[in-house]
């Protein structure tokens, strides 16, 4: 299993363009989350998915798109990039997610840095 | 919804050394608590979990304690090693407006000194 891929590994982008980081997983995993990664902050969730078709937001979603059409891909979406956006992303999956009480382990991805100038 | 404090932001040890990184949550109704390490470059990794019914977990040479009471949990990495140089990441599943998410605490650098 490759586990959790994320592309590019790096991007730049100019203030107000669009662009979408891709994720995909092969491990048959229900739940689907987005993060980022900021110094000092530790991880804050963007948006999470419990499966196909079911997207919900998380704490920092203002200027994220995402959409949940199979189980494998959870691609994020910004629509306008600003410079607030540079930050390291990762995607992240787990075998079951909300509204079960107990969560199992999220596997992580290699993360996406990204730049807005 | 969930807050997580994490301490310190920072601990330098040397070999063999112990180390403690500290956590406190606001959510009372929280009941799961894992811990992630995260090498450079890389993304987290899940090392130890707890859950709340009990208040201690033991593998090998990294533990867990739990105080719901007091609403904090504890990392503790005995006989630290060079290669246990990263970042540690606490978190706590939240409920309520948070239920299903989980909230990470700020992250600790953590440099161990051969």
């Amino acid at each position: 299993n490759a586990g959790v891929t994320q592309t590019p590994k790096f991007q730049v982008l100019k203030t107000g363009q669009s662009m979408t980081l891709q994720c995909a997983q092969d491990m048959n995993h229900e739940y689907m989350s987005w993060y980022r990664q900021d110094p000092g902050m530790g991880l804050r969730l963007i948006h999470y998915s419990v499966g196909a078709g079911i997207t919900d937001q998380g704490e920092v979603p203002n200027g994220y798109n995402v959409s949940r059409s199979t189980t494998e891909d959870f691609p994020l979406r910004l629509l306008s990039a600003a410079p607030s956006q540079t930050s390291v992303y990762f995607c992240a999956s787990s075998y079951r997610g909300p509204p079960v009480i107990n969560a199992y382990e999220q596997y992580f991805g290699p993360g996406t840095r990204l730049t807005v100038t | 919804g969930e807050n997580v404090e994490q301490h310190p932001s920072t601990l330098s040890v040397q070999e063999g050394d112990s180390a403690v990184i500290k956590c406190t949550y606001s959510d009372s109704a929280s009941n799961y608590f894992p811990w992630y390490k995260q090498e450079l470059g890389k993304g987290p990794q899940l090392i130890i979990d707890i859950r709340s019914n009990v208040g201690e977990k033991k593998d090998q040479r990294i533990a867990v304690t739990l105080n719901k009471t007091a609403k904090h949990f504890s990392l503790h990495i005995t006989e630290t090693q060079p290669e246990d140089s990263a970042v540690y990441f606490c978190a706590a599943l939240g409920s309520g407006t948070s239920y299903g998410k989980l909230t990470f605490g700020q992250g600790t650098i953590l440099t161990v000194h051969p």
